[in-house]
């Protein structure tokens, strides 16, 4: 059984960086896409980006080029997501979800992380 | 605003069949990319509720159905249960310059 264990809830100063790992076990890491997903309180959800860990190139939402990096270490089958220049609506719970047919981006997700609520606040 | 649009919430007595639908464009749903549906009980992740606009992932109960129709697609559920209270949300790819992934804004759906 696939399972996505996400880091810990963490509260950041605005203009500093935050970065969520997600590690994955019970499966495949490298051949199946990782996206993040963010949902901010009350909110809908929304797409930030993703990367397939053998091919090591992310691609992102327009909204958030430039602002975040992700990454994905093979080797502990781990991904991560940085976001910097936080600001006070960056506060949401980040959620990794894992893409379910191998070698594809565009493709539902089939597995989700617990999510990790980062707050932004002075 | 979110590019795909779905009610902001729907309601219905146990035992009722509701719908939701979701409408997107020629962008997303209407260039035939799937639609997907997931479930999401309050304080927890999504759950991969229907994909491919009609499949259901194992374990999921057939009162859920999903369909698909020019830049439309609708979720369905019979007999309504209690434990169905829950946030719904559509999905599908976008060929826009707006994103790749894009998500409707999410349905409430209330049990009576």
């Amino acid at each position: 059984q696939v399972q996505l264990v996400q880091s810990g809830a963490e509260v950041k100063k605005p203009g500093s960086s935050v970065k969520v790992s997600c590690k994955a076990s019970g499966g495949t890491f490298s051949s199946y896409a990782i996206s993040w997903v963010r949902q901010a309180p009350g909110q809908g959800l929304e797409w930030m980006g993703g990367i397939i860990p053998i091919f090591g190139t992310a691609n992102y939402a327009q909204k958030f080029q430039g602002r975040v990096t992700i990454t994905a270490d093979e080797s502990t089958s781990t991904a991560y997501m940085e976001l910097s220049s936080l600001r006070s609506e960056d506060t949401a719970v980040y959620y990794c979800a894992r893409g379910s047919r191998i070698l594809a981006t565009v493709t539902d997700f089939d597995y989700w992380g617990q999510g990790t609520l980062v707050t932004v606040s002075s | 605003q979110s590019v795909l649009t779905q009610p902001p919430s729907v309601s219905g007595a146990p035992g009722q069949r509701v719908t939701i639908s979701c409408t997107g464009s020629s962008s997303n749903i209407g260039a035939g990319y799937d639609v997907h549906w997931y479930q999401q009980l309050p304080g927890t992740a999504p759950k991969l509720l229907i994909y491919g606009n009609s499949n259901r992932p194992s374990g999921v109960p057939d009162r859920f159905s999903g369909s698909k129709s020019g830049t439309s697609a609708s979720l369905a559920i019979t007999g309504l249960q209690a434990e169905d209270e829950a946030d719904y949300y559509c999905q599908s790819y976008d060929s826009s310059l707006s994103g790749h992934w894009v998500f409707g804004g999410g349905t409430k759906l209330t049990v009576l």
